[in-house]
């Protein structure tokens, strides 16, 4: 829907920490969800997917949780770096005929040194 | 190289003219996606492509049109009738479905401004 005016959610850690950086969807069809990353004025980098048949997928300092009961997804980083300092989306797609990926509103992290 | 190329980076235009924002891409993919991001915003879906010669809209096609009559290609014009097109433009693409491999690569953006 319509999110015009409302900012991103922001996160800051230290440099070291975890990060954990939350998702809530709202189409219970929904079947297949990416995690990207966004650097200032470029495009959204892939980071991990999880489909909905799993709960957790690990990648390299990434885990990503899936529960599909309170719909809600979760993207973890471990060693939390000043590169991983971005703006975080997650989008889903559900495979019932439609090719719509549609992104959450996106979490702004910021890793202090 | 494989990729998705959007040109131009930027771009600006006078009120009142349509302008086309280009999105070729070289992945062998059959989907294709535009979206609208507008400053501190997330991602607003304007189109969207399944396969060549078919597409459809996304939750804010108004004032927007595309194409998709070559499977590399899906560009999206802005027109006179969309109210406030100054915004940063991102082009997408993926395989269909949800199997492995089917994440949406996205393009380096437009940012076009209109005065």
């Amino acid at each position: 829907g319509e999110n015009v005016g409302l900012h991103l959610p922001t996160l800051s850690v230290q440099e070291g920490d975890n990060s954990i950086i939350n998702c809530a969807y709202s189409n219970s069809a929904s079947d297949y969800f990416i995690w990207y990353k966004q650097e200032s004025g470029k495009g959204p980098q892939f980071i991990i997917d999880i489909r909905s048949n799993m709960d957790k997928r690990q990648g390299q300092r990434v885990t990503v949780l899936l529960n599909k009961t309170v719909k809600h997804l979760s993207l973890q980083i471990a060693a939390t770096q000043p590169g991983d300092s971005a703006v975080y989306f997650c989008a889903e797609k559900n495979k019932g005929g439609s090719e719509k990926l549609v992104f959450g509103k996106g979490t702004k992290l910021t890793v202090n040194p | 190289d494989g990729g998705i190329t959007q040109s131009p980076k930027y771009l600006f235009r006078k009120e009142g003219q349509n302008v086309t924002l280009s999105c070729e891409q070289n992945l062998n993919h059959d989907a294709m996606y535009w979206y609208r991001q507008d400053p501190g915003q997330g991602l607003r879906l304007i189109y969207y492509s399944q396969i060549v010669n078919d597409f459809q809209k996304g939750d804010i096609a108004e004032g927007y049109s595309v194409s998709r009559e070559k499977k590399e290609s899906f560009p999206l014009t802005v027109t006179s009738a969309q109210k406030n097109p100054t915004a940063f433009y991102l082009c997408a693409s993926s395989l269909t479905g949800t199997g492995p491999n089917t994440e949406a690569f996205f393009g380096q953006g437009t940012r076009l401004t209109v005065v």
